[in-house]
């Protein structure tokens, strides 16, 4: 079975500072990667994902992903942080024989003004 | 397109009474998803429709909780007797179901209960 661990349950960062979320995931086949982002009292959204193509992975509102096999991680980064993007970021991971999700803990983001 | 849209958005009830979600999917989309999410915890699978079939609820609570997708378009859940650790926001989902979008599940608002 597939799982996925997100390192920090909260992050805190400054407007315009990097933001940096860790995902680190395990299966025995190849895996679909995925985040998503949860803003108050709504459902999750699609940031984006990883289907075996290309390796570096941009997604909505400036974030990107990276999935480095060697390291079994798939963390999110965006350049500079704005206060918009105060919300909670799930990784989820499935695989093609029934692509069913399964879904990290979530981190917290807050920007600070 | 319009989104999966979910009912109630918020329920509040007393342990050992009954609530029922509805939740009706993005039109076409033949999968749908009832997933429970704990206060600080991650979305968990409770069942998985494939269009009116159940495809996998083996992490579904049958003693209480109950599900169907009768003419395999809009959905109920059930509770029947909730207990307090059933409070939780149940978010539905739905997707094609094809692997050319790599199932791609797209969410509800989700409905929040507060059992007390």
């Amino acid at each position: 079975a597939q799982s996925v661990t997100q390192l920090g349950s909260h992050v805190s960062v400054s407007e315009g500072a990097l933001v940096l979320l860790r995902c680190n995931y395990s299966s025995s086949v190849p895996p679909y990667l995925f985040w998503y982002v949860q803003y108050p009292n709504q459902g999750l959204q699609l940031l984006l994902k990883y289907t075996s193509a290309a390796t570096l992975v941009k997604g909505i509102n400036g974030f990107e992903a990276e999935f480095k096999k060697s390291e079994t991680s798939f963390h999110l980064t965006k350049p500079s942080a704005h206060m918009s993007d105060a919300a909670e970021y799930f990784c989820a991971v499935s695989v093609s024989n029934d692509y069913k999700l399964s879904f990290g803990a979530g981190t917290t983001v807050t920007v600070r003004a | 397109e319009a989104g999966v849209a979910q009912s109630p958005r918020y329920k509040i009830i007393e342990k050992r009474q009954s609530v029922a979600f509805w939740c009706n999917p993005i039109s076409g989309h033949a999968t749908l998803y009832w997933y429970q999410q704990i206060l600080g915890q991650g979305p968990k699978l409770l069942i998985q429709f494939q269009n009116n079939g159940v495809v996998d609820d083996s992490q579904l609570p049958k003693d209480r909780f109950s599900a169907e997708r009768l003419k395999g378009v809009d959905s109920t859940l059930k509770i029947q007797p909730a207990k307090l650790e059933d409070s939780a926001v149940y978010l539905c989902a739905s997707s094609d179901g094809g692997e050319s979008s790599y199932n791609e599940q797209f969410f509800g608002p989700g409905t929040r209960l507060t059992v007390l």
